[in-house]
């Protein structure tokens, strides 16, 4: 079945790091993949999405580009700020409309 | 709009007490779904429905019942609670129009059985 792989955390990274945080997917068909970002106590958001290969999904930047060779869907910051600190979750849509998440990778930025 | 929204925020019970869990959206979506998140597991899917009147189970369905009477909400029942059931819930709605559909989600209630 349908799955997403990301990498665990936690991940701890000082202020103006560069970040990156891996996603693999196995689907079959042509899933659109998403990145959304849990903070403390909250619901999750959607951070950026991409709906086909070579797509690349940006958002208050956060990049992330749809590999179909490599079933990856990376995320990635030049410099990351303490508001950055989060839950980040991998997710795909399937076909048939499910999504599937990853365990989710928590990241914590300091000054 | 106040987009996804759940009832009640927290909620303590005790083994074998049923509760109800209410979920609305105001965006006229026709997807919805409940999730589970749970330490290192990420969120799993309980239940969901594509539609007014219909219900679908997910991923881990075992112990919780779905209603979809109106479109605007999608209840979760827990008939007799268990400390397993322990863990933060989630609902999400989405709508069927093609391309990139998007998951809008709910704050979450907080579930604790004793």
């Amino acid at each position: 079945g349908d799955s997403v792989t990301q990498m665990e955390g936690p991940v701890t990274l000082s202020e103006e790091a560069f970040l990156t945080i891996n996603c693999t997917y196995t689907a079959t068909g042509y899933p659109s993949l998403f990145w959304y970002v849990q903070y403390p106590g909250e619901g999750l958001q959607l951070l950026l999405k991409a709906t086909k290969a070579d797509d690349k999904g940006s958002n208050k930047g956060f990049e992330a580009t749809y590999r179909k060779e490599t079933t990856s869907f990376h995320l990635e910051k030049g410099s990351v700020q303490v508001s950055d600190s989060a839950v980040y979750f991998c997710a795909l849509r399937d076909t048939g409309n499910q999504f599937y998440f990853g365990t989710g990778t928590s990241l914590t930025v300091i000054p | 709009n106040a987009g996804v929204t759940q009832t009640p925020k927290f909620r303590v019970l005790k083994t074998g007490q049923s509760m109800t869990l209410l979920c609305a959206q105001d965006m006229n979506h026709e997807y919805m779904y409940w999730y589970r998140q749970d330490p290192g597991m990420g969120l799993r899917l309980i239940h969901y429905s594509v539609g007014e009147g219909t219900t679908a189970k997910g991923e881990v369905p075992d112990g919780y019942n779905v209603s979809r009477l109106k479109k605007q909400n999608f209840l979760l029942g827990l008939e007799s609670a268990a400390p397993s059931q322990t863990s933060v819930y989630f609902c999400a709605s989405s709508t069927v129009i093609a391309g990139g559909k998007t998951q809008y989600f709910g704050p979450g209630t907080r579930l604790l059985v004793l």
